[in-house]
C-alpha cells in the first residue's frame, strides 16, 4: 500500500491557466507538507498543516492555495500559472507537526514534476 | 533562517569504496536530523532519524553521526554498492525542516 501518494505524477499544462496536486496520506497522520523541488534540486517547504489547521505558510505568492478537506488529505491549487512555478512538488506526512519537535520522520510521495509552457 | 549545505556537490567511487557524506548547518537549535536517499524522478526515502540527543545512528551500512553544537553531520557508507548511487539529502529539524541540495552519488560497478 502507498503510504503518501499524489496525482497526477505529471502534470504539463499552458501558462495562465489553473490547476491542482491532490494529496493522500493512509498514515493516520496529522500533519500534512507541500515542498517545491527546484531545477537544482534545492528543496523547500511550502505548506504545512495540523488536523486540516494550516501551521506553516512559507513566501510563496498567493496563486498558491492549499486545501485541507480532512487530515488524509492536502491539495494544492495553483492559479495563474507561470513559467517559474515549473518544478517538482512533493508532498509529505508526519504524525505529529515540526512545532512539536520530537522524534518524527517524515514520509514523502512520489513528487508531481509540473511543466509549464 | 537555517542554511544547509552538503559538501561534496558530486561524488563518484568504484564499488566497494567506504564513503562519508557531510552536511553542515547554521542553526544547531534542532530537534533531530534525517538523511534521505532521491532516486532520479522519484520521490524521498528516509534513511536515518538521529535526535538532538543522539551522536550517531546505524543501519545496515549505513551510519549517521551527529554533532549538534557543530552543526555537523556525516552520513558514512560501507562497501558502496551500485544501487547506492542516488543523490542523498539531510534535513536539520528545527520548527521545520530545511533541505540541503544533496550529494549525487554514483558507484561505478
Amino acid at each position: 500500500d502507498t503510504a503518501v501518494s499524489q496525482t497526477p505524477k505529471y502534470l504539463v499544462t499552458q501558462m495562465g491557466n489553473d490547476k491542482s496536486i491532490k494529496c493522500e496520506q493512509n498514515l493516520g497522520h496529522d500533519t500534512m507538507y507541500w515542498y517545491k523541488q527546484d531545477s537544482k534540486k534545492f528543496l523547500k517547504i511550502m505548506f504545512s498543516y495540523n488536523n486540516k489547521e494550516l501551521i506553516i505558510n512559507e513566501t510563496v505568492p498567493n496563486r498558491f492555495s492549499p486545501k485541507s478537506p480532512d487530515k488524509a488529505h492536502l491539495n494544492l491549487h495553483i492559479n495563474s500559472l507561470e513559467l517559474g512555478d515549473s518544478a517538482v512538488y512533493f508532498c509529505a506526512s508526519s504524525p505529529r507537526p515540526g512545532l512539536a519537535g520530537g522524534t518524527d520522520t517524515q514520509y514523502f510521495g512520489p513528487g508531481t514534476r509540473l511543466t509549464v509552457l | 533562517k537555517q542554511e544547509v549545505t552538503q559538501i561534496p556537490a558530486a561524488l563518484s567511487v568504484p564499488e566497494g569504496e567506504n564513503l562519508v557524506l557531510n552536511c553542515s548547518f547554521t542553526d544547531s537549535a534542532i530537534y533531530n536530523l534525517q538523511w534521505f536517499r532521491q532516486d532520479p524522478g522519484k520521490g524521498l526515502t528516509s534513511l536515518l532519524l538521529i535526535q538532538s540527543s543522539q551522536r550517531e545512528q546505524t543501519s545496515g551500512r549505513l551510519n549517521a553521526s551527529l554533532d549538534k553544537s557543530s552543526g555537523r553531520s556525516t552520513l558514512y557508507i560501507a562497501a558502496s554498492q551500485p544501487g547506492d548511487s542516488a543523490t542523498y539529502l539531510c534535513a536539520p529539524h528545527g520548527n521545520q525542516f530545511y533541505f540541503g541540495t544533496g550529494t549525487s552519488l554514483t558507484v561505478i560497478p
